[in-house]
């Protein structure tokens, strides 16, 4: 069936450090892909999404490309601050289905 | 403008209670979709619809699950009988359109069943 598989957390990073997030998926025919993110206390909220093979998605510093022969959907920042301490998803869609897929999240702790 | 938004925020439930939880779409929206998250895990889908048609309720875990949106807009799930591992955080989210990706999620109930 179609699964999300993503990072175990916690993530604990300094303030400026480099981030990857990975993400796989395993799924049949060409889904869309996105990244959610829940700050502490708040909804979910998209972050960022591709919807075909070699796009990339990018919001606010942060950005994944849809890799298609890897079945991958990573995500990175060049340089975190604290405000971007949260719990990230990756996730799948086939428009068809309407219902989101997503991985299991990944918290993500920013030190000053 | 005005976002998803659920009530209540929390709800304490003995085990064998019914509980019902409420969700106000983004007016407008066509598309209302309920998720359970667990503890530590990602949501998983339950159930959707399309304006007052609920169109898949291939997530509903059990029959003691109920979904309605009787007049398209506003949804209530409603959970007969409560388990302890219905302790979860239930969360809806709307869209404008079928086949819309994008959806809009709601800060989520949580429940906990004692």
């Amino acid at each position: 069936g179609n699964s999300v598989t993503q990072m175990e957390g916690p993530v604990t990073l300094s303030e400026e450090a480099f981030l990857t997030i990975n993400c796989t998926y395993t799924a049949t025919g060409y889904p869309s892909l996105f990244w959610y993110v829940q700050y502490p206390g708040e909804g979910l909220q998209l972050l960022l999404k591709a919807t075909k093979a070699d796009d990339k998605g990018s919001n606010k510093g942060f950005e994944a490309t849809y890799r298609k022969e890897t079945t991958s959907f990573h995500l990175e920042k060049g340089s975190v601050q604290v405000s971007d301490s949260a719990v990230y998803f990756c996730a799948l869609l086939y428009s068809s289905a309407s219902k989101i897929i997503f991985g299991s999240g990944t918290r993500l702790s920013i030190r000053p | 403008g005005a976002g998803v938004s659920q009530s209540p925020r929390y709800k304490v439930a003995k085990r064998g209670q019914d509980v019902a939880l409420r969700c106000d779409p983004i007016s407008g929206h066509v598309s209302l979709f309920w998720y359970q998250q667990a503890l530590g895990q990602g949501p998983e889908f339950l159930t959707y619809f399309q304006n007052e048609a609920q169109l898949d309720k291939s997530g509903l875990p059990s029959d003691r699950f109920f979904a309605e949106r009787p007049e398209g807009s506003v949804s209530t799930l409603k959970i007969q009988r409560t388990q302890q591992e219905d302790s979860a955080v239930y969360l809806c989210a709307s869209n404008p359109t079928p086949g819309e990706e994008t959806q809009y999620f709601g800060p989520g109930t949580r429940l906990l069943v004692l």
